[in-house]
């Protein structure tokens, strides 16, 4: 089945330290998002990918960085310099790009601080 | 400033008693809204777009309905298997800029 994969399901990350979050679709979709989820707030978008090879800041990008060498995998990493990393992060896709056609979601990955 | 509000922030209905969710919006230059469905610890489902007041959309024992300000997510008899979070999120075109904005959600639950 077609779909989004997001690994781990759960994350803990010491003080200092840069942690990689995966997304993996096989959707064949061009477009790829990173959201933060936080209780009481809406979706916040940290970075967006149209295509391989480019990919733009969202609304929070500060203390995050990508990369999008293939045209399936869109990992996020939480660099020490994010401050406030514990959320529930949600990786997206879609056929077209941003921001236009529904998201396809994963599952998510739960970010803790120790 | 663009803004997207949903109300009631959370909502027990018993099984079977209809309602509604109310999603408001102030944008400039709407172009499309929709409403997903996430349950806890998962991501969100798509579930409608709406693009011009008036236009309704329907799925199982919901329905979706669309004003110039504001959409409502019908829910007709519901079961506890409807019990989830509805998300509801606008896409708009501000200054030559597209962007989606997401409301906080309506948290839903359905006892028997």
């Amino acid at each position: 089945d077609g779909g989004i994969t997001q690994s781990p399901k759960y994350l803990f990350r010491k003080e200092g330290q840069n942690v990689t979050l995966s997304c993996e679709q096989n959707l064949n979709h061009d477009a790829m998002y990173w959201y933060r989820q936080d209780p009481g707030q809406g979706l916040r978008l940290i970075y967006y990918s149209q295509i391989v090879n480019d990919f733009q800041k969202g609304d929070i990008a500060e203390g995050y960085s990508v990369s999008r060498e293939k045209k399936e995998s869109f990992p996020l990493t939480v660099t020490s310099a994010q401050k406030n990393p514990t959320a529930f992060y949600l990786c997206a896709s879609s056929i077209g790009g941003f921001p236009n056609e529904k998201l396809f979601f994963g599952s998510g990955t739960q970010l803790s601080v120790l | 400033e663009d803004q997207v509000t949903q109300s009631p922030e959370a909502l027990r209905l018993q099984e079977g008693e209809s309602s509604s969710l109310n999603c408001s919006y102030t944008v400039s230059g709407l172009r499309g809204l929709f409403w997903y469905r996430q349950d806890p610890g998962k991501g969100p489902e798509f579930l409608f777009t709406l693009y011009s007041a008036g236009e309704e959309k329907e799925k199982e024992r919901l329905k979706a309905t669309l004003t110039k300000k504001e959409s409502f997510l019908h829910i007709t008899a519901p079961k506890p298997e409807d019990s989830a979070t509805y998300l509801c999120a606008v896409q708009a075109n501000s200054g030559n800029t597209d962007k989606l904005i997401f409301g906080t959600g309506t948290r839903l639950q359905v006892f028997p």
